[in-house]
């Protein structure tokens, strides 16, 4: 069963410290990582695509990569802003039978304290 | 601002009642997603449309149907409405129906059962 596992749930930080959010999954052929921002009542905010391994991508204080069974989402001197929960998803070829669909992990809250 | 748009915003309603929940796509997206968010069970995807046509289904009860029209703009239909079904709903358009990209998200719709 395609799956995807997030770690830490929770992370507080201290602003200026960085870290790194986890997204482990395990799918039937990976058409596609994603990493979304959300904000609490909001809807999720799209961030990165990831599709092979040894892909990196970046915007601002974040950098998100991938791996065979895993991706990191990096967050370099983090700011109170950045406090929000970050999911992850996956797109799989064989979810539901089709494509497009996503599979979202629960996600890790952030909070970064000044 | 994501450009897709979703109509109330909250809605309480009782056991038993039925409501209806609308959505309107990014300009030019043809593939409309229905989610449902819940505290323990995270982002689960309910269904997807694809400029008009029925795509794919994943979690979504009997009780609960969509449609998208004409226009684009998607409709999701929820029944016989029991306490589990409060939850965060979203909808989420993308600009084509298979080996798309990212999603983009709306603000979603509050349901309260009580």
């Amino acid at each position: 069963e395609d799956q995807v596992t997030q770690s830490p749930e929770a992370l507080r930080l201290q602003e200026g410290e960085s870290s790194s959010l986890n997204c482990s999954y395990t799918v039937s052929g990976l058409r596609g990582l994603f990493w979304y921002r959300q904000d609490p009542g909001k809807g999720p905010e799209f961030l990165f695509t990831l599709y092979s391994a040894g892909e990196e991508k970046e915007k601002e204080r974040l950098k998100a990569t991938l791996t065979k069974k895993e991706s990191f989402l990096h967050i370099t001197a983090p700011k109170p802003e950045d406090s929000a929960t970050y999911l992850c998803a996956v797109r799989s070829a064989d979810y539901g039978g089709s494509q497009g669909n996503l599979i979202f992990g629960k996600g890790t809250k952030l909070s970064v304290k000044p | 601002d994501s450009g897709v748009t979703q109509t109330p915003k909250h809605l309480i309603t009782a056991t038993g009642q039925r409501v209806t929940l609308r959505c309107s796509p990014r300009s030019g997206d043809l593939s409309v997603y229905w989610y449902q968010q819940s505290l323990d069970q995270g982002l689960q995807f309910l269904i997807q449309y694809y400029n008009g046509e029925e795509r794919a289904k994943g979690n979504i009860l009997e009780r609960f149907s969509a449609q998208q029209f004409p226009d684009l703009h998607s409709e999701l239909n929820l029944s016989s409405l029991e306490l589990g079904d409060s939850a965060l709903y979203f909808c989420a358009s993308s600009p084509t129906g298979s080996l798309a990209g990212e999603q983009y998200f709306g603000p979603g719709t509050r349901l309260t059962v009580t």
